[in-house]
């Protein structure tokens, strides 16, 4: 059974960086057909796909295009988890954060963490 | 960007009721669809993948259709744990969901 275990701070002043981390059990951040996903939910935006790393040999990531400038998520294989950095966060970017593993062989997304709510205040 | 147009916004339904929830998507998907089912405080779920199949565990009630540009999901007959939002997602192109669909009680 895959398990997703999210971590990080609850409260991020604008202009700043948040920075959330996913640790991964019952399955390999390094696996070659899953992918690793963040994704934002707030009342005014909805449900909102960030980006992912992936593995296929060599490590890929793709960014949604209205985060691209501003988006890093990174793998750690020493400690078998992920990571989300957004630079330069505005109110605007207050929401629940989900990392979500995204199963390959046409599954989407299957397995999700329990969601952290990120305030972007001062 | 490909976008997702759910509808109804919000339905109300009883038990027993047959129920259809349609997903329209602005540019040519294919059959790269997926329906999940959220509850309040509660990650989304995967009930359907690839526009018709059904996740495993989810109850048969739960079916999906489509391909395209046109997508429906149907629950044959509502029970007391599906009054939730539902929303489809497309995975053709990056990936992007639908506005959801609350269902609640008549």
């Amino acid at each position: 059974q895959v398990q997703l275990q999210q971590s990080g701070p609850g409260l991020v002043k604008p202009s700043q960086t948040l920075s959330l981390t996913c640790a991964i059990s019952g399955d390999s951040v390094s696996s070659n057909t899953a992918a690793w996903t963040w994704i934002r939910q707030s009342p005014s935006r909805g449900l909102e796909w960030l980006g992912k790393t992936y593995y296929r040999s060599k490590w890929y990531n793709d960014y949604a295009l209205f985060v691209k400038s501003r988006i890093t998520i990174n793998p750690d294989t020493s400690k078998n988890q992920f990571s989300l950095q957004l630079n330069s966060v505005t109110p605007e970017d207050t929401a629940v954060y989900y990392c979500v593993r995204e199963g390959g062989a046409a599954r989407p997304f299957d397995y999700w963490g329990q969601g952290t709510l990120v305030t972007i205040s001062s | 960007d490909i976008q997702m147009t759910q509808s109804p916004s919000t339905l109300s339904a009883s038990v027993g009721d047959r129920v259809t929830i349609t997903c329209r998507a602005s540019q040519y998907i294919s059959g790269w669809l997926a329906w999940y089912q959220q509850k309040p405080g509660k990650a989304p779920k995967l009930l359907i993948y690839k526009a018709s199949t059904l996740e495993s565990g989810v109850p048969s009630r739960f079916s999906g259709s489509g391909s395209g540009t046109e997508f429906t999901l149907t629950i044959s007959s509502l029970q007391p744990d599906d009054f939730a939002t539902y929303y489809c997602q497309q995975y053709n192109s990056y990936r992007t969901f639908g506005q959801g669909t609350k269902v609640e009680f008549k």
